[in-house]
């Protein structure tokens, strides 16, 4: 059974700093590129960020929105991929979910239940 | 990147059909057939029902369905049933190698 397992949320300061984890398990984790998705309090989904697997070179993409502030990486040894998120602003606060993209497809099909980030004073 | 462009909410009577809009541009849902669609309740995580434009998971009910024109892709839901109540989102892959998510369309069953 697939599962992805986010922690390391909580409340940060604004201009904080803070580090998500997805832990995965019942799949080959190193062969699927993962990707970070947030979703603000009644808001949509808004996706954040992605790592390609080795054989791509672990390419990252990030949205304009975090792009300079948010970097993804991955340990293929842990089964674990990785946020860490920097210059935090009030506008990060969201649930992010770590999601799996199955090779050769252009879509998530396991997500994470999430973690919460509260950036507030 | 903008997000793509879906109704805020449709409704429907149980077995009534029911499509869900997602527009976007050449450089998104146009130029690619990497859209997919996902189902999501309260409190809940996003499930995928759609993706590839056509495809369905396995497990997925066979009342939905999706497809593509120009730059427009579309999700439709037959048969519509009380738990199919819920937000949906269409997403897409694009030019710059990026994802981009619709605004999402709440679906009421009357």
């Amino acid at each position: 059974e697939v599962q992805l397992v986010e922690s390391g949320g909580g409340l940060v300061r604004p201009g904080g700093s803070l580090i998500l984890s997805c832990a995965a398990s019942g799949f080959t984790f190193s062969g699927s590129p993962m990707h970070w998705v947030r979703q603000a309090s009644g808001k949509g989904l808004e996706w954040v960020g992605r790592i390609k697997s080795r054989t791509d070179y672990y390419a990252t993409g990030y949205a304009a929105s975090v792009k300079g502030r948010f970097t993804i990486s991955r340990d293929d040894s842990k089964n674990t991929a990785y946020l860490q998120m920097i210059g935090l602003k009030i506008e990060d606060t969201a649930i992010y979910f770590c999601t799996r993209q199955p090779p050769g497809t252009g879509t998530a099909d396991y997500w994470g239940q999430g973690t919460l980030v509260t950036v507030s004073s | 990147q903008s997000a793509l462009t879906q109704p805020a909410s449709v409704s429907g009577s149980p077995g009534q059909s029911i499509t869900i809009s997602c527009t976007g541009t050449s450089s998104d849902v146009g130029g690619y057939n990497y859209v997919s669609w996902y189902q999501q309740h309260p409190g809940k995580a996003p499930k995928l029902m759609i993706y590839d434009v056509t495809d369905r998971p396995s497990g997925v009910s066979s009342r939905f369905s999706g497809s593509k024109s120009g730059n427009t892709a579309s999700l439709t839901i037959s048969g519509l049933q009380a738990e199919d109540e819920a937000d949906y989102y269409c997403s897409s892959y694009t030019s710059t190698s990026t994802w981009v998510f619709g605004g999402g369309t709440k679906l009421t069953v009357l």
